[in-house]
This record gives C-alpha cells, sequence and structure tokens, in this order.
C-alpha cells in the first residue's frame, strides 16, 4: 500500500524558514518523480513543484520560484520542501504526492494527507 | 500557462441523478495529460481519471471522463451518498495548472 506521509507544518513569521518532509513507503521510490501541491484554506489546488527521480531535474510554480528548493533522498524514501522568505499568501495544506509515470507522468496517483503551514506574525 | 474553467460552479442533484461536469481549457490539450480528481471534506484529493477518459485503480465505473482539444467532461452516472465532493481538472501542458473545481452538493 502506497503511503506518503508529510511533516515539518507549523506557525512561521513572514519571513521566515520551514523544512517540509514526506517518508514515503509502498513503492520504488527512486523510480518516480514526486511533487508538492498546497491548497490554502478554503480554496481551490495550486501546484508547487517537481523533481525527478534521481533528484537531477527540478520544476518550480513561478509563485514560488527563488523562494522554495524541492530535494529528495532516495537511500531514506524522503522529499522534502525547503521554504523560505516566507509569505502570508503561502499559507496553505501543502500535499506530497506522487507522480503516476510513464506513460502519463505529471498526472498524481497518490496523495498524502498534508501538512498545515500557517505565515503569520 | 494553460487556464482551466470548470463549470458549473456548483451542482445541485439527488441521489441516483447523473452528474455532468465540465472542464475547459484557455489552449488545446493532450489528452494524456487531463486528469480528474474527487475531494472530500478533510481529506486528501483522489486521482479519478487520467489521460482523458482511463479510470484509476479502484474506481467505480459509473465514474467516466471523455473530451479532446479544449473541452473535457467529468460524468457520474448515478450519483451515490458517497459521490457528493468537490472535483477538479488538471492538466500538464508547458506548467501544470488545475481548475477551480466544481462542487457537487445534496439537492
Amino acid at each position: 500500500e502506497v503511503q506518503l506521509v508529510e511533516s515539518g507544518g507549523g506557525l512561521v513569521q513572514p519571513g521566515g524558514s520551514l523544512r517540509l518532509s514526506c517518508s514515503a513507503s509502498g513503492f520504488t521510490f527512486s523510480s518516480y518523480a514526486m511533487h508538492w501541491v498546497r491548497q490554502a484554506p478554503g480554496k481551490g489546488l495550486e501546484y508547487v513543484s517537481a523533481i525527478s527521480s534521481n533528484g537531477g531535474s527540478t520544476y518550480y510554480a513561478d509563485s514560488v520560484k527563488g523562494r522554495f528548493t524541492i530535494s529528495r533522498d532516495n537511500s531514506k524514501n524522503t522529499l522534502y520542501l525547503q521554504m523560505s522568505s516566507l509569505r502570508a499568501e503561502d499559507t496553505a495544506v501543502y500535499y506530497c504526492v506522487k507522480d503516476h509515470g510513464y506513460p502519463t507522468p505529471w498526472i498524481f496517483d497518490y496523495w498524502g494527507q498534508g501538512t498545515l503551514v500557517t505565515v503569520s506574525s | 500557462e494553460i487556464v482551466l474553467t470548470q463549470s458549473p460552479g456548483t451542482l445541485s442533484l439527488s441521489p441516483g441523478e447523473r452528474a455532468t461536469l465540465s472542464c475547459r481549457a484557455s489552449q488545446s490539450v493532450s489528452s494524456s495529460y487531463l486528469a480528474w480528481y474527487q475531494q472530500k471534506p478533510g481529506q486528501a484529493p483522489r486521482l479519478l481519471i487520467y489521460g482523458a477518459s482511463s479510470r484509476a485503480t479502484g474506481i467505480p465505473d459509473r465514474f467516466s471522463g471523455s473530451g479532446s482539444g479544449t473541452d473535457f467532461t467529468l460524468t457520474i452516472s448515478r450519483l451515490e451518498p458517497e459521490d457528493f465532493a468537490v472535483y477538479y481538472c488538471q492538466q500538464y501542458g508547458s506548467s501544470p495548472t488545475f481548475g477551480q473545481g466544481t462542487k457537487v452538493e445534496i439537492k
């Protein structure tokens, strides 16, 4: 059974930093791209970032480019999102998401339960 | 960036009725990269349909997807009580985007 468990969320002041982690199990983590998707309270889904299976390629939405860094440790089956220069508009539930893989990449077949990040003074 | 517009915003129906949800793209989308998700309150989204018309693992056959180019549809043939939720379409063109969602509520 695929499981994705996020951690690291919490309350942070504007301009602060936070690192999210996602522990994966139930599939060959090193074979799949992974993603972060967020959802502001009461709002829709917003795509955040992606990383290839070996970590060699990354992608960021314009809204977080230059402030967030995605990474992974395939030896630990763990995905990370380092967030810095946080703003109030970054307040959201952050979901760790598994890529569907070939032949339909960039489709999200498993989601974690999410971790809430609140940016407020 | 491809913008996805979902309609209607809210659909009020009774159990057993048919639901038809629309997703329109601002530019043509490859069918391979069009998906639908269901989200219930307090839960993470769940993949329903990928490749515009393929059901994900474990999804009942009352859910079906169709469409191509800029117009896509999710159909729920007979609404079950557990189907009342918010539905999102998603595409990957040059960058992944989601529609704003359609809420299917009990009439």
